[in-house]
């Protein structure tokens, strides 16, 4: 099982600000990796799939790099509707995994 | 407008098995993959297992196999989930989730239900 691990956990910036966050990934998922965003008390969005395609109605202010193990989600400026928990997710091999998450949280 | 409606929250006890339902409504069932995830209540995301409605070929994550089945029934657009022998750590809200491209190559998930809780507890 390929084990996903997100940091940091916890992000405190303020509106306006960037972020990165980061997944890495025990073995090679080459650049099969998806950002999902969720808020409190809904269901995850997907935000990227591929590592960096954009789903579809997502801004162009969230966009992904990486490749292999190692992979980024950058937020260029924060929107306050940003303010959530992110997860990536492998489908490189069975079963399909998830990060622990990375919580944006208001400075 | 697509969609993948849930049904309600249920309360099992120890033991017991659960069946969850998921609707698919705005697109045909059979096109897309259905997944399951699961998140117990402060943790994060769980993949369960999917199902290609078109067929009902099924793939589950090891440590569920044995006690999940996943089924679709196409004459009503509806996949179910059902998870047996039910203890405290299943304790979540279960998610079914639509693939993101028809026929099922893509394995990320771009349609939410809007999840059902599940609550084992004697």
């Amino acid at each position: 099982e390929i084990v996903l691990t997100q940091s940091p956990a916890t992000l405190s910036l303020s509106p306006g600000e960037g972020a990165t966050l980061s997944c890495r990934a025990s073995q090679s998922v080459y650049s099969y990796l998806a950002w999902y965003q969720q808020k409190p008390g809904q269901a995850p969005r997907l935000l990227l799939y591929d590592t960096s395609k954009r789903a579809t109605g997502i801004p162009a202010r969230f966009s992904g790099s990486g490749s292999g193990t190692e992979f980024a989600l950058t937020i260029s400026s924060l929107e306050p509707e940003d303010f959530a928990v992110y997860y990536c997710q492998q489908r490189r091999s069975w079963p399909l995994t998830f990060g622990g998450g990375t919580k944006v949280e208001i400075k | 407008q697509v969609q993948v409606v849930q049904s309600g929250a249920e309360v099992k006890k120890p033991g017991a098995s659960v069946k969850v339902s998921c609707k698919a409504t705005g697109y045909t069932l059979t096109i897309y993959y259905i997944h399951w995830v699961r998140q117990a209540p402060g943790q994060g995301l769980e993949w369960m297992g999917m199902i290609n409605p078109s067929g009902g070929s099924t793939t589950y994550a090891q440590k569920f196999q044995g006690r999940v089945t996943i089924t679709s029934d196409t004459s009503t657009s509806t996949v179910y989930m059902d998870l047996s022998s039910l203890r405290s750590e299943d304790t979540a809200v279960y998610y079914c989730a639509r693939d993101r491209l028809p026929g099922g190559i893509d394995y990320y998930m771009d349609v939410w239900g809007k999840g059902t809780t599940v609550t084992v507890s004697s």
